[in-house]
């Protein structure tokens, strides 16, 4: 098994440009999350999914938008990159939502450079 | 002010050295996970603490969750160069996502 995959690894944009980050999970996990990692922030959630055709905000979604593909797929878009877009982007699964200890897997991530 | 105050920020030890990282809260939690990030991939889960007061050990690694379930520590015994990494403490708000501390960056060194 892959676990979560996520690509492209390295992307370099210029402010006002889109694209869409993707992620694919094979664990059949019904709940997905997009999160961005700042310096000396930590992880902040920019959207999650708790199961296929569901999508909700998470703490900073404002500048993104994502599409729940189906079970296994879960893409996040930036419309107009802007420079302070520019972050680490981890895609995350888990069985089911946070709580009672949930685990979450996380893929790689997604270095992006708004320039 | 976040939620979660991790501290130090930084540590960089010898290797064979101990050390205790912290993870605080002014708010109660059912439960709280401790994640280790290495460079350049994603964090992974080393352990999940539900009890106040639990106490949980992961080979060197022993992880306790306050009696009042608002804060943890994780303390390495002898630490290796293998230990270094990020390690980020994790709750769940309620919210249906979990919220992270900004974590502690660990250096150990040969």
């Amino acid at each position: 098994n892959a676990g979560v995959t996520q690509t492209p690894k390295f992307q370099v944009l210029k402010t006002g440009q889109s694209m869409t980050l993707q992620c694919a999970q094979d664990m059949n996990h019904n709940s997905m999350y997009w999160y961005r990692q700042d310096p000396g922030m930590g992880l902040r959630l920019i959207y999650y999914s708790a199961s296929e055709g569901t999508t909700d905000k998470g703490e900073v979604p404002n500048g993104y938008n994502v599409s729940r593909l189906n079970k296994r797929e879960f893409s996040l878009r930036l419309e107009s990159a802007a420079p302070s877009q520019t972050s680490v982007y981890f895609c995350a699964s888990s069985v089911g939502l946070a709580g009672g200890g949930e685990t979450q897997y996380f893929g790689p991530g997604t270095r992006l450079l708004v320039l | 002010t976040q939620l979660l105050e991790q501290s130090p920020q930084f540590l960089s030890i010898q290797e064979g050295e101990n050390l205790t990282v912290y993870c605080n809260s002014s708010s109660v939690f059912s439960s709280l996970q401790w994640y280790r990030q290495e460079p350049g991939e994603g964090p992974v889960l080393l352990v999940t603490v539900v009890t106040g007061g639990e106490v949980k050990k992961l080979k060197r690694l022993t992880f306790q969750f306050g009696d009042a379930r608002k804060d943890s520590s994780l303390h390495i015994t002898a630490a290796q160069p293998g230990d270094t990494g990020l390690y980020l403490c994790a709750v769940d708000t309620g919210r249906r996502a979990l919220t992270f501390g900004s974590g502690t960056r660990l250096q150990v060194q040969p």
